[in-house]
C-alpha cells in the first residue's frame, strides 16, 4: 500500500476486556514496530518484529500485552484484561532494512485506544 | 540506556521568521541515527529530517536544517522561512543499531500569522 494504515482509528472498551489492534505495513517491508503513546508524550517502543518473528519484545509493559504477525505483514498487537492506564494512542511503523545499517520507520496514524 | 531530553515544551514563532528547537542526548554508542519528526493533530508522525552520526555534515532539507554535535551531544532543528502549516509537536529521536526509536517527550510550535 501507499503507507502504514492501522484499524480501528478509535477504539473505546471497558476494563477488563480483551483488544485487537491492527498495523498494516507499507508493501514489502520486512520491519514492523509498534509504540505507545501517551497523552504530552513521545511515542515509547513496545516492539519490533524482522519477519515473523518478534525480535524485541523488551518494551512490552506486562504479559497482558501480546503481539504476532503470522505471514511477516499484518501485525496484530493485543492486550488481554485492559486496565485504564493503558488508554494512549498505539502507533505502528514498518521499514525496509537495506544492507548497510537501518532504514528510515514510516509510522501509521495510530489508533486512540480508551479504557473506561 | 539512551535518553532524548527536549528541554522546550512549547515554543512560538511569527510566520516568516526562523526558529530552532533543541534536542540533546546521552548514549554510549558511536554509531546511531538521529530524528526530528513532526506529529500533526492528525497524529500522523511524518519524518522531518535524518542525520547519520557518522557525517559530520548537517543534514538539510528544504527550509529544514539540523545543527549537530556529536561531542555535545547535542541535535538542534531549525525552521527556516515558518509556514502555518508547520505548526506541530516535534520529536527529536535517537536509533541504535538495534533498531529500535528512542523519542523526546517533544516541543509544540505554534506559528504566529
Amino acid at each position: 500500500g501507499a503507507g502504514v494504515s492501522q484499524t480501528p482509528s478509535n477504539k473505546v472498551t471497558e476494563k477488563g476486556k480483551y483488544v485487537e489492534l491492527r498495523c498494516d505495513p507499507i508493501s514489502g517491508h520486512t520491519a514492523l514496530y509498534w509504540y505507545r503513546q501517551s497523552l504530552g508524550q513521545g511515542p515509547e517502543f513496545l516492539i519490533y518484529f524482522q519477519g515473523t518473528g518478534a525480535a524485541d519484545d523488551s518494551g512490552l509493559p506486562n504479559d497482558r500485552f501480546f503481539a504476532v504477525r503470522p505471514e511477516g505483514s499484518v501485525s496484530t498487537l493485543k492486550i488481554q484484561r485492559t486496565e485504564r492506564g493503558d488508554s494512549a494512542v498505539y502507533l505502528c511503523a514498518s521499514s525496509s532494512l537495506a544492507a548497510g545499517g537501518p532504514d528510515t520507520q514510516y509510522f501509521g496514524p495510530g489508533t486512540r485506544l480508551t479504557v473506561l | 540506556a539512551q535518553t532524548v531530553t527536549q528541554s522546550q515544551p512549547e515554543m512560538s514563532v511569527q510566520e516568516a521568521e526562523t526558529v530552532t528547537l533543541s534536542c540533546t542526548y546521552d548514549t554510549s554508542e558511536s554509531d546511531y541515527y538521529l530524528f526530528w519528526y513532526k506529529q500533526p493533530p492528525s497524529r500522523q508522525m511524518i519524518l522531518v529530517i535524518r542525520q547519520e552520526a557518522y557525517k559530520q555534515q548537517n543534514a538539510t532539507e528544504n527550509r529544514f536544517s539540523v545543527n549537530f554535535q556529536k561531542a555535545a551531544k547535542s541535535f538542534s532543528l531549525k525552521i527556516s522561512d515558518s509556514q502555518l502549516g508547520d505548526a506541530a509537536m516535534y520529536f527529536c529521536a535517537y536509533r541504535s543499531y538495534d533498531d529500535k526509536i528512542i523519542f523526546g517527550k517533544g516541543t509544540r510550535l505554534h506559528i504566529l500569522p
